[in-house]
């Protein structure tokens, strides 16, 4: 079956600092997704990003399909960002790495 | 729409009890999954059903959990007899199939604790 990687799996950084979490993934996919898992355990929507590159605030997200990567830019980092980010790559069912554990300190 | 509805939210039990998650899709979405996350194992596909029928169940750990979807609105995971093991946070996702509704949304989970 396809293989998610991410990395790093754990990240700590001081408040306002940017950051970049990279997904690799080991075959062609329909879909890629970004989720945020917050301290409270939910799984928050970031981006539903195929391909192409999308921005949503301080939050951006590109992924190159043909290369088999896509990558999470968050700048400006505040404590609200901390917790889990989760790549997750689809064919039919939705597979998911195992996360990059985020520590923003204040 | 509400989002993907689970209950309960948290549920705790003695071994041995049978135990029922629900689940309700959101309106339109016709593939619907079951997740499990555990310190341990992370975030692990159970089963999965598209247009309510069961397509994968490769996940589902051992006899004692089944899973139905009666019909497009309505999921259940039942855990008989459970055990301290299978405690966990409980997911329920939707996505539908059509170009602009394929995006993936998680209900808020249901936290198992078997005592």
């Amino acid at each position: 079956g396809i293989q998610v990687e991410q990395s790093p799996p754990d990240l700590i950084l001081q408040e306002g600092a940017n950051s970049t979490l990279r997904c690799n993934f080991s075959d062609s996919v329909n879909n890629l997704q970004w989720f945020h898992q917050n301290p409270w355990g939910q799984l928050i929507n970031l981006f539903y990003i195929p391909s192409g590159t999308k921005q949503n605030g301080r939050l951006s997200a590109t992924t190159v399909a043909t290369e088999r990567y896509s990558l999470l830019y968050i700048s400006s980092s505040q404590t609200t960002d901390s917790g889990v980010y989760f790549c997750a790559v689809r064919d039919d069912k939705i597979i998911f790495g195992k996360g990059t554990r985020l520590h923003i300190l204040p | 729409d509400a989002g993907v509805i689970q209950s309960p939210r948290h549920e705790v039990t003695e071994m041995g009890q049978e135990v029922t998650l629900r689940c309700k899709p959101i309106s339109g979405h016709d593939y619907l999954f079951w997740y499990r996350q555990t310190m341990m194992r992370g975030l692990e596909l159970l089963i999965y059903f598209n247009n309510n029928v069961p397509i994968d169940d490769s996940g589902m750990p051992e006899d004692r959990f089944s899973a139905k979807m009666p019909n497009a609105s309505f999921s259940t995971l039942k855990i008989q007899p459970s055990e301290p093991r299978d405690s966990a946070v409980y997911f329920c996702a939707s996505r539908g199939s059509r170009a602009g509704n394929s995006e993936a949304f998680f209900g808020q989970g249901t936290r198992l604790t078997v005592v």
